[in-house]
């Protein structure tokens, strides 16, 4: 099973909003509707923020939302802070496999 | 408060074996299934392996099936992973994950990691 497609890094000013693409196959991200996105700030364990697509654990900021078009999911992070400065990491249900993971892209608030 | 607490890393020659383990608390271990991932030093998020709450169900990535293997101990709540065959590729940070108790296959609680290091 190959990793899910991120680009390796996204930038944005304060304030703004910004959108990381995790690229999949029929097999996976096209098929179901088990997307999770994760957060990881350096030397952090990573943080569960959007799982089945779009869906919010409690806790997590609304500005944080997910969507899905084909094989293709999306995280959009929107009105970014600085805190949000951390690598993002998409994971789907891959049917043979129970998780397949992204390449994970790096956000850099400017 | 639910945590997860990895030990068991450490240094290890090529061809060597390791046991790592995941300590529960916080919540019913017995009711949850339970996933280790991994990510090598500078690299993203890799699924290592998963086993249901009754170990019913086991899966592996390709990358350590046969190699590597899942248990649990419910009555003791922890999880295990007995890594045998080390190489290189395989030093990492190793994680124990929760997975939410919905369908929703996300990973909602993860431990701080322990480092496992495969080198002569």
């Amino acid at each position: 099973q190959s990793a899910l497609t991120q680009p390796a890094s996204v930038s944005g000013s304060p304030g703004q909003s910004i959108t990381i693409s995790c690229t999949g196959t029929s097999s996976d991200v096209g098929s179901y509707n088990l997307v999770s996105w994760y957060q990881q700030h350096p030397g952090k364990a990573p943080k569960l923020m959007i799982y089945e697509g779009s869906k919010r654990p409690s806790g997590v900021s609304n500005r944080f939302s997910g969507s899905k078009s084909g094989n293709t999911a999306s995280l959009t992070i929107s009105g970014l802070q600085a805190e949000d400065e951390a690598d993002y990491y998409c994971c789907s249900y891959a049917g043979s496999s129970p998780y397949v993971f992204g390449t994970g892209t790096k956000v850099t608030v400017l | 408060e639910v945590q997860l607490v990895e030990s068991g890393g450490g240094l290890v020659k090529p061809g060597g074996s390791l046991r790592l383990s995941c300590a529960a608390s916080g919540f019913t271990f017995s009711s949850y299934s339970m996933n280790w991932v991994r990510q090598a030093p500078g690299k993203g998020l890799e699924w290592v392996s998963s086993i249901s709450s009754s170990s019913s169900y086991i899966y592996y990535a390709d990358s350590v099936k046969g190699r590597f293997t899942i248990s649990r101990d419910n009555a003791k709540n922890s999880l295990y992973l007995q890594m045998n065959s080390l190489r290189a590729e395989d030093t990492a940070v190793y994680y124990c994950a929760r997975v939410d108790s919905s369908s929703s296959l996300g990973l909602d609680y993860w431990g701080q990691g322990t480092l496992v290091t495969v080198s002569s």
